[in-house]
């Protein structure tokens, strides 16, 4: 079955730099790929997905792209700011959504002011 | 409002002693799944379903029981439950067919400990 290593498992970056987390996955026929936020306490709650017929894809200040050859895929965020201190989840499918998602470790990223 | 509860969000309970974890969902999703979420470990599928009576294991089901007799409704059985059952549980739902847009809508999570 899918396998999706993430790294790193915690990232510390001041406030205004970027920040990137990876993932590779293992299953070739993986075509959706979501990034999933997870504040303290809270449930985790979508922020960005691509599909496999797309490159790169961006919604303000986060951004993400895919390498379908590698097979890997990559969360971008620029101008971080102290509300973007979360854990962090990728996920790959082979379904096209939400069905049979398999999720990363997660990052703990922290912003530091 | 949209949303997905699960009951209870905390539960401390002893082995061996059967407990349910109830999960509603009031937004017509044809698919639910549960979930652990445990440090390092990442969020991992117990069971999934696809439509009322159809269900199917995850990567992590041993132990588990589920439910779909009714649309809204995906309840997580603990048959007879084990300290490495210790965890946060999330259900999750999803539209599927032309309306589906591969978001997964999480309850708040229940945390569970079996001592």
């Amino acid at each position: 079955g899918e396998n999706v290593e993430q790294h790193p498992s915690t990232l510390s970056v001041q406030e205004g730099d970027s920040a990137v987390i990876k993932c590779t996955y293992s299953d070739s026929a993986s075509n959706y790929f979501p990034w999933y936020k997870q504040e303290l306490g809270k449930r985790p709650q979508l922020i960005i997905d691509i599909r496999s017929n797309v490159g790169e894809k961006k919604d303000q200040r986060i951004a993400v792209t895919l390498n379908k050859t590698a097979k890997h895929f990559s969360l971008h965020i620029t101008e971080t700011q102290p509300e973007d201190s979360a854990v962090y989840f990728c996920a790959a499918s082979t379904r096209g959504g939400a069905q049979k998602l398999v999720f990363g470790q997660g990052t703990r990223l922290t912003i530091n002011p | 409002e949209a949303q997905v509860t699960q009951n209870p969000r905390y539960l401390i309970t002893v082995t061996g002693k059967k407990l349910t974890v109830t999960c509603s969902q009031n937004m017509n999703h044809e698919y639910m799944s549960w979930y652990r979420q445990d440090p390092g470990l990442g969020l991992r599928q117990i069971y999934y379903s696809m439509n009322v009576e159809v269900t199917d294991k995850g990567d992590v089901p041993e132990g588990y029981k589920v439910s779909r007799k009714e649309k809204r409704n995906f309840p997580l059985i603990l048959e007879s439950p084990s300290p490495n059952q210790t965890s946060l549980y999330f259900c999750a739902s999803s539209s599927r067919g032309r309306q589906n847009t591969g978001e997964l809508f999480f309850g708040e999570g229940s945390r569970l400990t079996v001592l």
